[in-house]
């Protein structure tokens, strides 16, 4: 079946400091992948989506590139602030469905 | 553009009681989902319509669980005869099957259930 890996955290950064997530999928099809975002107290957010390989989702300054020689989709910052502190999950949605497939989600804490 | 909307946002009750869980999707959304997360996890998929009709289901739905959505508007989820490891959060999506943002979905805040 279809699963999503993600680097276990806590993630502690200083600002201004560069920012990667790491996320490894396996998938029987082709599938979407994206990252969503949930800040304390709040719902998931989608924060960028990749749909093919080699696609490159952004988004406030958030990266992800979807590599499908790696099946990789990385999240990436060059300059986090406090404000990103914040639970980010990596997901995919397998070709011929509906459905999201999520990782166990990578908390980010960052210090002023 | 309200966003999915649930209600309530949380709910505490006795195991064994029965619980009812409403989401308002977004209002041109046909797609409505329910996931499950527990602490530390993330979102687990426990069903899924397409405008009124049940499409799929979890193996993870027990027969205690129940959803509906009737007319293809809101959904409900109920809990009957709830238990400890039913506390969770409860979280519904809607999203769209046509259009340039097909099958994104769009989360609401979620209901926190506590079984006591």
């Amino acid at each position: 079946g279809d699963s999503v890996t993600q680097m276990e955290g806590p993630v502690t950064l200083s600002e201004e400091a560069f920012l990667t997530i790491n996320c490894t999928y396996t998938a029987t099809g082709y599938p979407s992948l994206f990252w969503y975002v949930q800040y304390p107290g709040e719902g998931l957010q989608l924060l960028l989506k990749a749909t093919k390989a080699d696609d490159k989702g952004s988004n406030k300054g958030f990266e992800a590139t979807y590599r499908k020689e790696t099946t990789s989709f990385h999240l990436e910052k060059g300059s986090v602030q406090v404000s990103d502190s914040a639970v980010y999950f990596c997901a995919l949605r397998d070709s011929g469905y509906s459905t999201l497939t999520f990782g166990k989600g990578t908390m980010l804490l960052v210090s002023p | 553009d309200t966003g999915v909307s649930q209600d309530p946002r949380h709910k505490i009750t006795k195991r064994g009681q029965n619980v009812t869980f409403r989401c308002d999707p977004i209002s041109e959304h046909n797609r409505l989902y329910w996931y499950r997360q527990t602490l530390g996890q993330g979102p687990e998929f426990l069903t899924y319509f397409q405008n009124e009709a049940q499409l799929e289901k979890s193996r993870l739905l027990s027969d205690r669980f129940s959803a509906e959505r009737p007319k293809g508007s809101f959904s409900t989820l109920e809990i009957q005869r709830t238990e400890q490891g039913d506390s969770a959060m409860y979280l519904c999506a809607s999203s769209s099957s046509s259009g340039t943002s097909t099958d994104t979905q769009y989360f609401g805040p979620g209901t926190r259930l506590t079984v006591l």
